[in-house]
């Protein structure tokens, strides 16, 4: 069974102080994994997408990267607008359609 | 634009009732998704239109009855639900339903069964 596991779940930083949450995921083949950013009662808003280990995307203070294992999103430089929960989610490569397993999130707060 | 609307933002309803949740998109998207997410848990996914057929139903409870009338709308059907269903309901959409196209989620609806 696919698995994705987020690790922290719940991350306090100061307006300034980078930080990297951690996406773990297995399954018996990745197609891809996505990153995807929640507010509080509002839909996710799609942030990347990986497709093979070694890859990097950036945006602004966000940049993704994923090895054979887990995916990384650092945030430099955080500012308060950056609080908000961090979802990844992954594409295995016999799932069917374009079926998603998302990770539990973490939430990020930053603090001014 | 990458938008995708979702009405009402709010429902409550009692166990007896019978209302419908809408999504809409006008970006030519032949893929749309209904999801629903607990608090402080991902999103589960449902259904999964395709080209406006049913591809994917997750086991939900006939409870829960979705529908898509055209290519740009799509409707969920809540008759008879319980308090656990109590849940913001997020409808996405992708431009195919092939493999890794992204998909776009609406703002919600947020559902309170009592």
């Amino acid at each position: 069974e696919d698995q994705v596991t987020q690790s922290p779940e719940a991350l306090r930083l100061q307006e300034g102080e980078s930080s990297s949450l951690n996406c773990s995921y297995t399954v018996s083949g990745l197609r891809g994994l996505f990153w995807y950013r929640q507010d509080p009662g509002k839909g996710p808003e799609f942030l990347f997408t990986l497709y093979s280990a070694g890859e990097e995307k950036e945006k602004e203070r966000l940049k993704a990267t994923l090895t054979k294992k887990e995916s990384f999103l650092h945030i430099t430089a955080p500012k308060p607008e950056d609080s908000a929960t961090y979802l990844c989610a992954v594409q295995a490569l016999e799932a069917a359609g374009n079926k998603l397993t998302f990770g539990g999130g973490t939430r990020v707060l930053v603090k001014p | 634009d990458t938008e995708v609307t979702q009405t009402p933002k709010h429902l409550v309803m009692g166990m007896t009732n019978k209302k419908s949740l809408k999504c809409e998109q006008h970006m030519g998207h032949r893929a749309m998704y209904w999801y629903k997410q607990k608090a402080k848990k991902p999103p589960e996914l449902m259904f999964v239109y395709s080209y406006e057929k049913l591809s994917i139903n997750e086991s939900v409870p006939s409870r829960f009855s979705p529908e898509c009338p055209n290519s740009s709308l799509l409707n969920l059907h809540l008759h008879a639900l319980q308090p656990e269903d109590s849940a913001l309901y997020l409808c996405a959409s992708s431009p195919e339903p092939a493999p890794m196209e992204t998909q776009y989620f609406g703002p919600g609806t947020r559902l309170l069964v009592l």
